[in-house]
C-alpha cells in the first residue's frame, strides 16, 4: 500500500524552539507539499517542491522554511515556533505522470504552547 | 481571490437521504476537478474525480456532476449513511505543462444524522 507517512502524530512544543515535521513518501512521487487546516479556513498552502532540492513558497510560508534533500523526504521546519502556528500541519504528494492528485499523510497535530 | 469555492460550510442530512455539496470555481483554465474527504484527527483522502471532458462520474454511492458553464460542480452520496460524516474538500487543478498543483475549497463538513 503507497504512503505517505509523518513522522509524528502529536506535536506540543514550546513557544521560540525551533520545530521540525517529517514527510517521507513511498511513492516516487517528483511533488511534495506542506499544508496547514485551521477551522474556517480549510488547506492552506504553506510551501511545496516539485523536485530534490527545489522549493516554491505557497500562500502561507512567514515562519516556515523547507528542505528537500531527497527526493522521498521534504521536511517542514518552524525556525522559532508561536502559539498562532498550533494547527493540523498535512503533507501531500503527487505526480503528473500519475494524473496529479494528492495522496495525503496522516497529520501532525501541533500544540505550540 | 478564492478560485474555488465551498459556500456551505456545513450539511446537515438524515440517514439514507441524499448529500449534495456544491463547488464553484473562477478559474477557466481548470479541468480536472476532484473530491476528498477528511476525518478529524486524519489526513484527507481521495474520494472521486472528474475531467472536463465529462459531466458526470460515478463510483457506486458517490456521483460527481460538472457543469463547465456554470463553472460549477456537485458530489452526491446515495443513500447518506453515518460514516459519511466528515469535511468534504473540492480541489482543481489544470493539466497545463508544468502544472502540478491543486487549488482547494474551504471545505463543507458533512453531518449524516442516524
Amino acid at each position: 500500500d503507497v504512503k505517505v507517512t509523518q513522522s509524528s502524530r502529536y506535536l506540543v512544543k514550546r513557544t521560540g524552539e525551533k520545530v521540525f515535521l517529517e514527510c517521507v513518501q513511498d511513492m516516487d512521487h517528483e511533488n511534495m507539499f506542506w499544508y496547514r487546516q485551521d477551522p474556517g479556513l480549510g488547506l492552506r498552502l504553506i510551501y511545496f517542491s516539485y523536485d530534490v532540492k527545489m522549493k516554491e513558497k505557497g500562500d502561507i510560508p512567514e515562519g516556515y522554511s523547507v528542505s528537500r534533500e531527497k527526493k522521498e523526504r521534504f521536511s517542514l521546519i518552524l525556525e522559532s515556533a508561536s502559539t498562532n502556528q498550533t494547527s493540523m500541519y498535512l503533507c501531500a504528494s503527487s505526480s503528473v505522470r500519475l494524473g496529479g492528485g494528492y495522496t495525503f499523510g496522516s497529520g501532525t497535530r501541533l500544540t505550540v504552547v | 481571490d478564492q478560485q474555488v469555492k465551498q459556500n456551505s460550510p456545513s450539511l446537515s442530512v438524515q440517514e439514507g437521504r441524499i448529500s449534495i455539496l456544491n463547488c464553484d470555481y473562477t478559474n477557466s483554465m481548470f479541468d480536472y476537478f476532484l473530491w476528498y474527504k477528511k476525518y478529524p484527527a486524519e489526513g484527507p483522502t481521495f474520494l472521486i474525480s472528474i475531467s472536463s471532458i465529462k459531466d458526470k462520474n460515478e463510483d457506486g454511492r458517490f456521483t460527481v456532476f460538472l457543469n463547465k458553464s456554470a463553472k460549477h460542480l456537485s458530489l452526491h452520496i446515495v443513500p447518506s449513511q453515518p460514516g459519511d460524516s466528515a469535511v468534504y474538500f473540492c480541489a482543481a487543478s489544470y493539466s497545463g505543462a508544468g502544472s502540478y498543483q491543486l487549488t482547494f475549497g474551504k471545505g463543507t463538513k458533512l453531518s449524516v444524522i442516524p
